[in-house]
């Protein structure tokens, strides 16, 4: 099993530039998520989808946006990418229920300069 | 929301040392408790879980003990490895899943 695909597995972009993160589980999972890990930050939520069909904002979610596109895939768009908003994101996905463990992608390390 | 106070690192320790790592938490209701690691360069992973009060999670001779009337999930391992260096992440069964800042593990030898 794959799990949680990520692509791509690093980037650079020039400000202002927009791009898109792709992300997709085959676990049949109901929820996923983005988050941002920054040095001594942890990991922060942008965005997150509880469902098929819905998004909900994270604790950071300016300068993104994304899309549910079905049940496998949560793609998370910048824009006009920011220096700020290089980091190291990563893609997860869990069940539904309290007692389901969340799976995570190995991660998207992107850079803007 | 449910949520979760972790002791922040970095912690290190000399190889076959004793590890505590706590957490505490706070919820509505009996959420599950998980310990995630991130090893060097990867994603989170499941290391352990209790799904109720008085579980005991055990994983790799790591175990934490669902303690509700302390409100804790402290992480511990009796002798720790090289191998073990990582960030480890305590959190509860929460939507959505929010984490903290973690606790970096230095093992040497």
């Amino acid at each position: 099993n794959a799990g949680v695909t990520q692509t791509p597995k690093f980037q650079v972009l020039k400000t202002g530039q927009s791009m898109t993160l792709q992300c997709a589980q085959d676990m049949n999972h109901n929820s996923m998520y983005w988050y941002r890990q920054d040095p001594g930050m942890g990991l922060r939520l942008i965005y997150y989808s509880a469902s098929e069909g819905t998004t909900d904002k994270g604790e950071v979610p300016n300068g993104y946006n994304v899309s549910r596109l079905n049940k496998r895939e949560f793609s998370l768009r910048l824009e006009s990418a920011a220096p700020s908003q290089t980091s190291v994101y990563f893609c997860a996905s869990s069940g539904r229920g309290s007692a389901y463990e969340a799976f995570f992608g190995q991660g998207t390390r992107l850079t803007v300069v | 929301g449910n949520s979760v106070t972790q002791m922040e690192g970095p912690v290190t320790l000399s190889e076959e040392a004793f590890l505590t790592i706590n957490c505490t938490y706070t919820a509505t209701g009996y959420p599950s408790l998980f310990w995630y690691v991130q090893y060097p360069g990867e994603g989170l992973q499941l290391l352990l879980k209790a799904t109720k009060a008085d579980d005991k999670g055990s994983n790799k001779g790591f175990e934490a003990t669902y303690r509700k009337e302390t409100t804790s999930f402290h992480l511990e391992k009796g002798s720790v490895q090289v191998s073990d260096s990582a960030v480890y992440f305590c959190a509860p069964s929460n939507t959505p899943l929010v984490f903290g800042k973690g606790t970096r593990l230095s093992v040497i030898a």
